[in-house]
């Protein structure tokens, strides 16, 4: 159980181009989920907090124009990278949260690679 | 703001022997401490999950500490195989339940 998957599991596109990924809870309802980015060698950043059905919360230095987040059902939330660039080139990581207590759980998907020439 | 520091960097050692990996964070009101691992180009793996209440918890050849007062936690692998090379990384869960993650330490376990 509580299985997280990433669509796709990477991408290369054009600078310009907006890429979409999508993270799935597969077998349980998120609450929560949170979008990572992690550039080589270094360490997740956490870049917004998803809760279904209300606005994404995004961390200070990220750009939610940029970054857009929706969180449309319990188990589906997707980042849209709009106008991408070769700086937003990165591992992309999604993870959800069943509940709001403490005891519970992050769980991660496989993560997405964009590349953007 | 939470700020989690890895130590060591890297880390190589011969197949057979224990590991010690050690994490450490500045802000001791956490809810919980996760350790993972990571292969590389891959997500996080989960390895284990102590809460705030807990002293350790262990998991096979696996088992992790936490001091909350003091800020640290470690993880100790027994009898290390080259299937344990891979990046772990610690990561605390603060008051709004997100994550803050180390930079991670690199284990090569070498056969």
């Amino acid at each position: 159980g509580a299985v997280v998957s990433q669509h796709p599991s990477w991408v290369i596109c054009k600078s310009g181009t907006s890429v979409k990924i999508e993270c799935r809870s597969l077998d349980f309802q998120a609450t929560t989920m949170f979008w990572y980015r992690q550039f080589p060698k270094q360490s997740l950043m956490l870049m917004a907090t998803s809760n279904e059905g209300s606005k994404a919360t995004y961390e200070q230095g990220v750009e939610k124009d940029k970054f857009l987040i929706n969180h449309a059902s319990l188990t589906l939330s997707t980042l849209t990278v709009t106008s991408a660039h070769p700086e937003d080139s990165s591992f992309y990581i999604c993870s959800a949260r069943v509940g709001r207590s403490s005891y519970n759980e992050q769980f991660f998907g496989p993560g997405t690679r964009l590349t953007v020439l | 703001k939470q700020e989690v520091t890895q130590i060591p960097a890297a880390l190589s050692v011969p197949e057979g022997e224990n590991l010690v990996l050690n994490c450490s964070f500045t802000d001791s009101a956490i809810y919980n401490l996760q350790w993972f691992r990571q292969d590389p180009g891959k997500g996080l793996t989960s390895l284990l999950l102590i809460q705030s209440s807990q002293r350790e918890q262990t998991s096979g050849r696996l088992n992790a500490s936490l001091d909350k007062s003091s800020g640290r936690s470690t993880l100790y692998i027994a009898a290390s195989q080259p299937g344990d090379s891979a990046t772990y990384l610690c990561a605390v869960c603060t008051n709004d339940y997100k994550l803050s993650f180390g930079a991670g330490t690199t284990v090569t376990v070498r056969a």
